[in-house]
């Protein structure tokens, strides 16, 4: 998994409580992002972060913070869970190559959210 | 809003068979498609990547194939084994554009 770590791999958790993943990376790349996979969907982009402390929105941040303090911790916070975020969240990383055409992102092992 | 579309949604194939996955997309302009092959509990893996001007790519027994003019993309996998049962999801990208669209992924079962 390319040098990328996803912790909790596995949490349960009830509604109305606050809930943080945190995405590790050995690999220095300066773009890391969360992601939601559900069945039936593509995954879908929750956040972003294109350097420390850079971070932007993705297409369902509703519901969901990030933080960024150093290039290889990337942190999703939910701040008060709910069913809905029951979900599988992956964390992945890229790095421009010099002329920004490629983007290979590499994925985490992901971490299976609960929400009850 | 940039879409990609894959069919079919799921398969089963016998071990030692071939089958073909198709991928439609709508992003424009393009850059490159990705083929990912996702392990059940695992992250997605890139498998093969195509920019516009390739038509096809291989990666041992998987064979992509690219038609940028009518926006289609396929991915043959030759003489199925039982490791190759997974999702694959197809993936596509604009220029310096590091967000990417994701198909929702075709669930293949290879049976012995």
């Amino acid at each position: 998994d390319a040098g990328i770590t996803q912790s909790p791999r596995h949490k349960v958790t009830e509604t109305g409580t606050p809930v943080t993943l945190r995405c590790h990376q050995t690999e220095n790349h300066r773009y890391m992002y969360w992601y939601r996979q559900d069945p039936g969907h593509g995954l879908r982009l929750i956040h972003y972060s294109y350097g420390v402390k850079d971070t932007d929105k993705g297409e369902v941040s509703d519901g969901y913070s990030v933080s960024r303090s150093k290039t290889e911790d990337f942190l999703l916070t939910l701040e008060s869970a709910t069913s809905s975020q029951t979900s599988v969240y992956f964390c992945a990383i890229s790095e421009r190559t010099s002329g920004g055409a490629y983007n290979e992102q590499f994925f985490g092992p992901g971490t299976r959210l609960t929400v009850l | 809003k940039n879409q990609v579309e894959q069919s079919p949604q799921s398969l089963i194939i016998l071990e030692g068979k071939n089958c073909t996955l198709q991928c439609n997309y709508t992003v424009s302009p393009f850059s490159n498609l990705r083929w990912y092959k996702q392990d059940t509990g695992r992250g997605p893996v890139s498998l093969t990547i195509m920019t516009f001007s390739e038509n096809t790519k291989s990666n041992g027994r998987y064979t992509a194939t690219l038609d940028a003019d009518t926006k289609q993309s396929s991915l043959h996998i030759t003489a199925s084994q039982l490791s190759d049962s997974a999702s694959y999801i197809c993936v596509v990208s604009a220029p310096y554009d590091y967000k990417l669209s994701f198909g929702a992924g075709t669930t293949v079962t290879v049976r012995a």
